[in-house]
This record gives structure tokens, sequence and C-alpha cells, in this order.
């Protein structure tokens, strides 16, 4: 399977500090994204790595990719209360998108 | 507002009930997808239509029968359904297939 499998399941950290979560997966991939979700509500786009990149900035997010270890991880840097909810990698294929179980990140006040 | 819109947001039903759920984008994307979230599990993929041809059907019991009538609905529709199917119901599209996704606020299902 392509899935990506999200390390850790939990983090908590506290507000400022930087949270780093990894993705690794199995098969050759066009694409990895990542996404956002808060509590019972819709998955939002964070960034997306193309398979020919290693590194991609958005704000406070910085996603690396590395193909060779069929890994990627997202850092969130001086986190806030806001940051707190489930992230998920998701790999895309030559047709679709499957998501990882994702991580639930806590930020302490 | 993502731009993808279902309604309702949340749903009650028995088991002998028929509802359907409705998805609306006006993003111009040309990809819908259905997918389910229950409680510790990743998000499975439902269905998936490409410029309203279903072209994938990930093994769904047909008690879950999509419809897709133009590139800016989805619905699902849903009868006899068990109490396993409660979960989070959510809707997404994409430009094409492989772009990143933009999804619905989704919703609560609940099977009684």
């Amino acid at each position: 399977s392509q899935q990506g499998e999200e390390d850790p399941q939990a983090l908590s950290i506290q507000e400022g500090e930087n949270a780093t979560m990894n993705c690794s997966y199995k098969t050759s991939i066009n694409n990895l994204q990542w996404y956002r979700q808060n509590s019972g509500r819709g998955l939002v786009h964070l960034i997306l790595i193309r398979s020919n990149e290693r590194e991609k900035h958005s704000g406070r997010l910085r996603v690396t990719l590395d193909t060779s270890k069929k890994s990627s991880s997202l850092l969130i840097t001086a986190s806030r209360a806001a940051d707190t909810a489930s992230y998920f990698c998701a790999t895309a294929g030559a047709s679709k998108i499957i998501f990882g179980s994702g991580t639930r990140l806590s930020i302490r006040p | 507002e993502t731009g993808v819109t279902q309604t309702p947001r949340h749903l009650v039903m028995g088991m002998t009930n028929k509802k359907s759920l409705k998805c609306e984008q006006h993003l111009g994307h040309n990809a819908m997808y259905w997918y389910k979230q229950s409680a510790k599990k990743p998000l499975e993929l439902m269905f998936v239509y490409n410029f309203k041809e279903q072209t994938e059907n990930n093994s769904v019991p047909s008690r879950f029968s999509p419809e897709c009538p133009n590139s800016s609905h989805l619905f699902l529709h849903l009868h006899t359904l068990q109490p396993e199917d409660s979960a989070l119901y959510l809707c997404a599209s994409s430009p094409g297939q492989g772009d990143g996704y933009t999804f619905g606020s989704g919703t609560r299902l609940t099977v009684v």
C-alpha cells in the first residue's frame, strides 16, 4: 500500500516550541500533501510537495521530502494554541490520494 | 467557508430510512470524492468521480449509492444503513486527480 503512516500518533508541546511530525510511505508517489483537521471538521490542505522537490515552506510550515527513504516531515515553528489539531499526510499516486492515520498535536499554554 | 459545501451538517437516521447527503462545489474542480472517517481509523476513500464519471468504487456496500449529476454536485444516497455506518462523511474536490483537495465540513451521520 502507498498509505502514509504518521509518527508520532500524538504530540504535546509547549506553546512557542517547534513541532515535528513524520510520515513514511511504501510505494512511489507523484506528490505528498499535508492536511490539518480541527475536531469534527473537514480537512484543510496545508502544503503539497512534488516528488522532485526536497523542501518547501509556507509561513511557519516547513515540509521536507526524501524519496530515497520514502519519508516526509512537517515542521511547525513557534507553535500557537490554534495549531492544536490532527495532522495528516496524504500520498498521491497516479489516480488517487491515500491518507495516513494522523498525528494529534496538542499545544499547551 | 472552503468552497465545498456539505448538507446537512448532522443527520440521525433509523436503519430503515432513506436519506441523501449533498455536496456542492463551485471551484471549477473536475474531480469529487466521498470519504468516510470513523473514530480511530484512517480516512477511507469511498468513491471518486472525474468529469462526472465514477472512476473508483472502493468496495463500498451497495447501501451507499453515489450520484454525480454534474461536475459541481455530488450526492450520497443512503438506505438500510447499519449502526457501524455512523461516521463523519467528508466530500472533497480537486482540480484533477492527485491535486490538493478542498474538503467540505462534513456530515456527522448517526444511525440508530
